[in-house]
């Protein structure tokens, strides 16, 4: 069965770096998602893609985050200027007429 | 305004006995109704789903979830606990007016007692 798959699994970073984290979603899924675990805590919606432009994003997403379909397999979440707060499980989803598939995650630790 | 959510923060059980796990969302659209299963350190796994087919759905390792819409409920039950359920539960909803927006529950952990 297809699956997201989602590199690196874990990132370590300091505090200012950028950080781009890696999606392949299912290749004929249309609608594309991050989320955010922040440890012990709930899943947090970031942002939803489709048709190569953000559809929604939260409050959370602010103008540090950024996200890109560069070449047509590949969903990227930048993080432009990490903050500690940022350390979380990244993981992306995608979807086509429901339901999500979600990649294992990326485990961003900012120092 | 639309919502999902998880009334039990913490269910814990003794293997061999019966799982409910509790979801309502509010809404006056119909939903679609997802349980996610999420083990540590690791991704989100879809356990079932309701898109409005029978209201009795039938998930992976043995879980199904009944959905009353009178009750707006989405309740995850399973008859027996096994050791290997103790998870994060999540229960996750999109509606037909926000069909690829998807709301997320806070999360039902479950323990497992031997």
């Amino acid at each position: 069965e297809p699956e997201v798959t989602q590199t690196p699994s874990h990132q370590v970073t300091q505090m200012g770096q950028e950080v781009i984290l890696r999606c392949v979603p299912i290749s004929n899924h249309l609608y594309f998602y991050w989320y955010r675990q922040i440890l012990g805590q709930k899943v947090e919606f970031l942002v939803s893609f489709y048709n190569n432009e953000i559809s929604e994003k939260s409050e959370i997403f602010d103008d540090q985050f950024s996200v890109e379909r560069p070449d047509g397999s590949n969903f990227t979440l930048k993080i432009r200027s990490t903050k500690l707060e940022d350390s979380a499980m990244y993981f992306c989803a995608s979807g086509y007429n429901s339901p999500l598939h979600f990649g294992n995650g990326t485990r961003l630790t900012v120092t | 305004a639309q919502s999902v959510t998880q009334l039990d923060s913490h269910v814990s059980v003794s293997e061999g006995t019966p799982v409910l796990l509790r979801c309502n969302y509010s809404s006056s659209y119909s939903p679609s109704l997802f349980w996610y299963v999420q083990h540590p350190n690791k991704g989100l796994q879809l356990l079932l789903k309701y898109t409005s087919a029978a209201t009795l759905v039938k998930g992976i390792n043995g879980f199904e979830a009944e959905f009353k819409k009178s009750e707006t409920s989405f309740h995850l039950t399973k008859p027996s606990a096994h050791m290997s359920d103790a998870a994060e539960y999540f229960c996750v909803v999109s509606f037909s007016n926000t069909g690829n927006q998807f709301y997320f529950g806070t999360g039902t952990s479950l323990t497992v007692i031997p």
